[in-house]
């Protein structure tokens, strides 16, 4: 069965940092382009950033500079070190693969990150 | 940047064709996209490159994109597509998604 699933969401204090882990399974993790998706509470959705195939990345204005995403294709795992952390960021965040058709047609269960004092 | 726009709500009698526009400066150059949200759950592909179906979406689900405006087409409508869609295009190697628009079945 092709699935993602997150961990790594938690309770953090303004300032602090956070990293969150995608597993994959069932596909070769390594052929595909991968993205975090967030969503706040009665929100829409909103990206974050891309990993493409080749290890080059993109990142949305509202988080360049302070997160970084990364794979580590042995262990089909993609990464989002959040640094800098605001009450802004505080969301739903989503991994999701990109089809060859350029959708993204695999979603995770998310995990939720709450940016607190 | 580029800018997507949903209407925020759309209402529709079961059994009947629900519309859901998407709007974008010559959305119709680039290919769009939709997602289909239920309360509670991750987001699903329901249409990708203007009008393709991903294996397992139903019949009923079509999408067109032209000029300015990107539309998904629910036929039939039922019930168990009572959901939020959101609309998505590529803006070089960036993701837009629309706002959003919340399918009520009534």
């Amino acid at each position: 069965e092709v699935q993602l699933v997150e961990s790594g969401g938690g309770l953090v204090q303004p300032g602090g940092s956070l990293r969150l882990s995608c597993e994959a399974s069932g596909f070769t993790f390594t052929y595909y382009h991968m993205h975090w998706v967030r969503q706040a509470a009665g929100e829409g959705l909103e990206w974050v950033s891309t990993i493409d195939a080749a290890g080059d990345t993109y990142y949305s204005g509202s988080v360049k500079g302070r997160f970084t995403i990364s794979r580590e294709n042995a262990k089909d795992s993609l990464y989002l070190q959040m640094n800098s952390l605001r009450a802004g960021d505080t969301a739903v965040y989503y991994c999701t693969r990109e089809s060859d058709g350029n959708a993204f047609d695999i979603w995770g269960q998310g995990t939720m990150v709450t940016v607190s004092s | 940047s580029y800018e997507l726009t949903q209407p925020p709500s759309v209402s529709v009698s079961p059994g009947q064709t629900a519309g859901i526009t998407c709007s974008g400066d010559n959305l119709g150059d680039r290919f769009a996209y939709w997602y289909q949200q239920k309360p509670g759950q991750s987001p699903v592909l329901v249409i990708y490159q203007d009008n393709k179906r991903p294996s397992g979406i139903p019949e009923r689900f079509s999408g067109s994109n032209s000029g300015n405006t990107a539309t998904l087409t629910i036929s039939g409508t039922q019930a168990m597509d009572e959901a939020d869609y959101y609309c998505q295009a590529w803006d070089r190697s960036t993701v837009v998604f629309g706002g959003g628009t919340s399918l009520t079945v009534l």
